[in-house]
């Protein structure tokens, strides 16, 4: 149980387009889910927190324009990283919090290589 | 973003030996999480702490909530090559606006056969 899975496992673009990463929670319903982002040999480090039916909210110095989080439902959140440019490159995450303890469960992580 | 401190940053250990890690915090949490990161990976949830005090193990893992609940560590008992990987905890407050994970700068572990 608690599976989540993201889509795409790896996505090569151009400078200035933009970028669609799923997060799936497979078998369980989450009313939050998280996005982050890993650069090489560094930790995890959260850009905002997607809430099911309501705004995203954004860490300090994450671009909520350039980063649009969209939750339609209760398993699914998309990320569109927009106008995307070569520092963008970097290993997106998502987690999605289950049960009454909302345990967070990550997904697969999305490798985004901007030329 | 804050970070949770975390120690060692390295391990490099023979097959079969015990490993520890620790995770320090200015903060207090009411929960703390381990996590395993394979390369090109998410992390993988491993142990799950709730109450200050607790001692909860999973197979030749064992955590521990800090009584504080500023810290945590892990234990990984006859450690076996598949235990290679980067171990980072992670603090959550829950109850609040939010229910965000403050993760620690990972510990790297290598294990030689």
């Amino acid at each position: 149980g608690a599976v989540v899975s993201q889509h795409p496992s790896r996505v090569i673009c151009k400078s200035g387009t933009s970028v669609k990463i799923e997060c799936r929670s497979l078998d369980f319903q989450a009313t939050t889910m998280f996005w982050y982002r890993q650069f090489p040999k560094q930790s995890l480090m959260l850009m905002a927190t997607s809430n099911e039916g309501s705004k995203a909210t954004y860490e300090q110095g994450v671009e909520k324009d350039k980063f649009l989080i969209n939750h339609a439902s209760l398993t699914l959140s998309t990320l569109t990283v927009t106008s995307a440019h070569p520092e963008d490159s970097s290993f997106y995450i998502c987690s999605a919090g289950e049960g009454s303890k909302e345990t967070q469960y990550f997904g697969p992580g999305t490798r985004l290589l901007v030329l | 973003g804050q970070q949770l401190n975390q120690s060692p940053q390295s391990m490099f250990i023979q097959e079969g030996e015990d490993v520890s890690m620790n995770c320090t915090s200015s903060s207090i949490f009411n929960t703390w999480l381990w996590y395993k990161q394979d390369p090109g990976e998410g992390p993988v949830l491993l142990i799950a702490l709730y109450k200050a005090g607790e001692l909860t193990s999973n197979g030749r893992l064992t955590a521990q909530f800090g009584i504080t609940r500023k810290d945590s560590f892990l234990n990984i008992s006859a450690s076996i090559p598949s235990d290679v990987g980067i171990y980072f905890c992670a603090g959550q407050l829950r109850g609040g606006a939010t229910n965000k994970l403050i993760f620690g700068t990972g510990t790297l572990l290598a294990v030689q056969p």
